[in-house]
């Protein structure tokens, strides 16, 4: 069945770079699109970025002088790496598939990032 | 970018009551809407697609609809299991944006 799911470290310093990972299974990346949203504490989702199933990418301006998104096809693996992290950052990061038109079918469970020193 | 106005941001409701989540673009979306379900710790849920599709396996309590640029997520006859944080979606051009959320309480 699809499945998603996100890891990395729950805690990174100010200023440093957040690295994350996205192991999919079920589905090929060379099929689907995946996209990376996040989500600060009690507040609502922001759409950081994708990786379409060519390769390319696109991300959120907001972000995008940061935001690195590749992948690698053999292994079904999507990373997001971002740098220069501050305090705003701090969230629950998602990856999640779109189905073509590009709403979300599948998600992954999320993980928590916080920025201390 | 397209900004999503959703309200309310929080409501209670009974058990049995229909309630309805609202948002608003801010251009032409056509019908590439979403809405999704949020419990607490969890990640998001698929419920409705190109603002009316209800998706696979989602009660029909749940329905979508549209009247220009408002769209609607109406809930009929309201379980405990309904509640949890609604959010709305337009993927009708990049960069891709949500609502604020709309957190749905059961009394």
């Amino acid at each position: 069945q699809v499945q998603l799911k996100e890891s990395g470290p729950g805690l990174v310093q100010p200023s440093q770079t957040l690295s994350l990972t996205c192991t999919v299974s079920g589905f090929s990346l060379t099929s689907y699109n995946v996209h990376w949203v996040r989500q600060p504490t009690g507040k609502g989702l922001e759409w950081m970025g994708v990786i379409w199933t060519g390769g390319s990418t696109d991300y959120n301006s907001a972000l995008k002088s940061r935001l690195s998104i590749s992948r690698d096809t053999s292994k079904s693996q999507v990373f997001l790496k971002m740098n220069s992290l501050q305090t705003e950052d701090i969230a629950t990061y998602y990856c999640a598939r779109d189905t073509g038109p590009w709403y979300f079918d599948y998600w992954g469970q999320g993980v928590m990032v916080t920025v201390s020193s | 970018d397209i900004q999503m106005t959703q309200s309310p941001s929080s409501m209670s409701a009974s058990l049995g009551d229909t309630v309805t989540i609202n948002c608003l673009a801010s251009q032409d979306i056509g019908n590439y809407l979403s809405w999704y379900q949020q419990k607490p710790g969890k990640s998001p849920k698929l419920m409705i697609y190109g603002a009316t599709n209800l998706e696979d396996g989602v009660p029909s309590r749940f329905s979508g609809s549209r009247s220009g640029s408002d769209y609607s997520l109406t809930i009929n006859s309201l379980g405990y299991d309904d509640e949890g944080i609604y959010h709305c979606h337009q993927y009708y051009e990049y960069p891709l944006t949500f609502g604020s959320g709309t957190k749905l309480e059961i009394k």
